[in-house]
């Protein structure tokens, strides 16, 4: 079946915009997940859903990122004012959300540059 | 909280040759899981291996096996016969398994690239 997927592929955006970034999960997986990958950084987790809740937002930088889930499968992140500290790759994962035995499936990320 | 050391940001083998990623974590929890992802420049995060920790058994997918060393925190990666097509960087990761706010995010290391010389 289809893999999770994430639009835009790459995204160059002016410091102070205001940028979107879309997963769609693979079709039946309740859980999805937003990690970054920087140079400096290495890769973070940022968000964390179940369904449309987000029991763990530990991850998210700063007030300017946010984060949706709507249908329980669809999710966008959102970065307000964005910086430059923002470029990064900006992964998305999935997975069935049911037991222990969990595993996480990532989409292609989204490069995001900020100039 | 819990932390995952690969202590070779790179390594290099000749083709058909066998080498061993490294990588050590730090975790206060009896219960977890181990993962290897493979990430090539597309970008695309490729789950290779996983080890749950409960079992003594090391697990091993065709090429790619573990050395799981609970005791020592240390989760190995093993390529054999290495191949053109294993060139990139792979990531050692570690998941909690209580259902419990934050017990399911992937926490990684920080990466070893991996080179095939042919």
């Amino acid at each position: 079946g289809a893999g999770v997927s994430q639009s835009p592929s790459n995204k160059v955006t002016e410091k102070g915009k205001d940028v979107e970034l879309r997963c769609d999960p693979i079709s039946g997986h309740t859980a999805l997940y937003w990690y970054r990958q920087s140079l400096g950084q290495g890769l973070e987790f940022l968000i964390y859903f179940q369904g449309n809740s987000a029991p763990d937002k530990s991850g998210l930088p700063s007030d300017r990122f946010s984060a949706e889930r709507t249908g329980g499968s669809v999710s966008t992140l959102t970065i307000q004012r964005t910086q430059q500290e923002d470029s990064a790759v900006y992964l998305c994962a999935s997975s069935l959300g049911r037991d222990r035995t969990d595993t996480q499936y990532f989409g292609p990320g989204t490069r995001l540059t900020v100039l | 909280a819990q932390t995952v050391t690969q202590s070779q940001p790179e390594m290099s083998v000749q083709e058909a040759e066998t080498v061993t990623l490294s990588c050590t974590y730090d975790t206060s929890e009896s219960d977890y899981y181990l993962f290897w992802y493979k990430q090539p420049p597309s970008r695309q995060m490729i789950l290779v291996i996983r080890q749950e920790a409960y079992k003594q058994q090391n697990a091993t997918e065709n090429r790619f096996s573990v050395n799981f060393q609970k005791a020592a925190k240390s989760f190995s990666l093993k390529i054999s016969d290495s191949q053109l097509g294993d060139a990139a960087m792979y990531f050692c990761a570690y998941r909690g398994t209580i259902i419990i706010q934050g017990a399911q995010k992937l926490v990684f290391g920080q990466g070893t690239r991996l080179t095939i010389n042919p």
